[in-house]
């Protein structure tokens, strides 16, 4: 099983500012098959970033993602006030389960 | 766009039983896998169960296993979690959500149903 561990728990920015989140798996993620999702208070976790770096459908381009084999970042460029949730990261490299980090919770400083 | 909605949550005894049923729509349901995945009070995600497209594959988290079934009826666009033996730590936050493969992310996601395990 691929524990993944995110960093920092929380990260207490201001509006404008960069976001640096990373994600680190316990063994390397095959083929960089991994997610990002936003979860905001009483929502639904919503697909930012698929296959380590590919941004999903509608996703402004303030969002990216990068990394391979252990070490994954999600960088959001500027902040906007909507940004402050909850951040998640998964991976799906097709062997069960298909663990989530624990969360990184973006809070507004 | 797609759309999934869950349904069937609800409070049950501590060794109970509860099916759980999360109703598609918007895209071709019998082109995609399903799983389910939960989120305790407070906590972060957890998946939980997962069912290929034509439902001749599922896998389970190891602690649900032999106490959870996933199966789905494509002819009504619907997929199930029927839950057993329940016990507390099963209380959660229900989601279902889609993903192409199993080689892909979850990119359609349900708003939830809530199962509470309590006496």
């Amino acid at each position: 099983e691929i524990v993944l561990t995110q960093s920092p728990g929380t990260l207490s920015l201001s509006p404008g500012e960069r976001a640096t989140l990373s994600c680190r798996a316990s063994q390397s993620v095959r083929n960089s098959y991994l997610a990002w999702y936003q979860q905001r208070p009483g929502q639904a976790p919503r697909l930012l970033i698929y296959d380590a770096s590919s941004r999903a459908t509608g996703i402004p381009d303030r969002f990216s993602g990068s990394g391979s084999g252990t070490d994954f970042t999600l960088t959001i460029s500027r902040l906007e006030p909507e940004d402050f949730a909850v951040y998640y990261c998964q991976q799906y490299d097709g062997s069960p389960p298909f663990t989530f980090g624990q969360g990184t919770k973006l809070e507004i400083k | 766009q797609g759309q999934l909605e869950e349904s069937g949550g609800g409070v049950v005894q501590p060794g109970k039983s509860l099916r759980l049923s999360c109703a598609a729509s918007g895209f071709i349901f019998n082109t995609y896998g399903m799983h389910w995945v939960r989120q305790a009070p407070g906590k972060g995600l957890e998946w939980v169960a997962a069912i290929s497209h034509d439902g001749g594959n599922t896998e389970y988290l190891d602690s649900v296993k032999g106490r959870f079934t996933i199966s789905r009826d494509n002819s009504k666009n619907t997929l199930y979690l029927q839950m057993s033996s329940l016990r507390g730590d099963d209380t959660a936050l229900y989601f279902c959500a889609t993903s192409s493969s199993w080689y892909d992310a979850f990119d359609i996601w349900g708003r939830g149903t809530v199962v509470t395990v309590s006496a």
